[in-house]
């Protein structure tokens, strides 16, 4: 079955500086990825998807992921964050070929921003 | 356009109460789905409904049922609550199983 491993639980980045989340997928075809964002008593709101193709993705508030078959990652970055970015982050999967695509999600990565 | 509401947004019980989380979306998607989050734990696909009529068992379906009333509205029914249950409960919908999903603001429960 497929899993997603965000290793980070916590992460803090000044203001102004880059941003790199990690995510670590297990899943022996094709995957479909995601991203998604949820401030604090909101639900999720998607940032960006990698379905097929060109493996770097632009997602909505200048987020970017890159798709990499040989490390099984999609890892999420930003060149400049923003105080609006703090937030939780989740990486998601869903596996084609196993009937109905369900999402399996990583358990969330928390970026905190100091100014 | 509201997109996808839960009510209520917080419930507290008392162990072996009932009651039932209601979620209506108003994009016409086919697919619904109910999440529960705990903390260190993600998001965990409780039931889901492929389309207007069907409903399947995700990852953590003990202690639930669920109900596709129509395209609209999906809910989920705890029969008999227990401490175990207290968590956020998220609604979602996509257009199809290929589509992402879009959220509700979630129920805050808690189970006494």
């Amino acid at each position: 079955a497929q899993s997603v491993t965000q290793p980070d639980i916590h992460i803090t980045v000044s203001e102004g500086a880059s941003l790199e989340l990690r995510c670590n997928y297990s899943y022996g075809a094709t995957p479909y990825l995601f991203w998604y964002v949820q401030s604090p008593g909101q639900g999720l709101q998607l940032l960006l998807k990698y379905f097929s193709g060109d493996t770097l993705v632009q997602g909505i508030k200048g987020f970017e992921a890159e798709f990499k078959r040989s490390q099984s990652s999609f890892n999420l970055r930003k060149p400049s964050v923003h105080w609006s970015d703090a937030a939780e982050y989740f990486c998601a999967v869903g596996a084609d070929g196993t009937g109905f695509q369900k999402l399996v999600f990583g358990t969330g990565t928390r970026l905190l921003v100091s100014p | 356009n509201a997109g996808v509401t839960q009510t209520p947004k917080f419930q507290v019980l008392k162990t072996g109460q009932s009651m039932t989380l209601q979620c209506a979306q108003d994009m016409n998607h086919n697919s619904m789905y109910w999440y529960r989050q705990d903390p260190g734990m993600g998001l965990r696909l409780i039931y889901y409904s492929a389309s207007e009529g069907t409903t399947d068992k995700g990852e953590v379906p003990n202690g639930y049922n669920v109900s596709r009333l129509n395209k609209r509205e999906f809910s989920l029914r705890l029969e008999s609550a227990a401490p175990s249950q207290t968590s956020v409960y998220f609604c979602a919908s996509s257009e199809g199983q290929y589509s992402p999903l879009h959220f509700g603001n979630g129920t805050r429960l808690t189970v006494t």
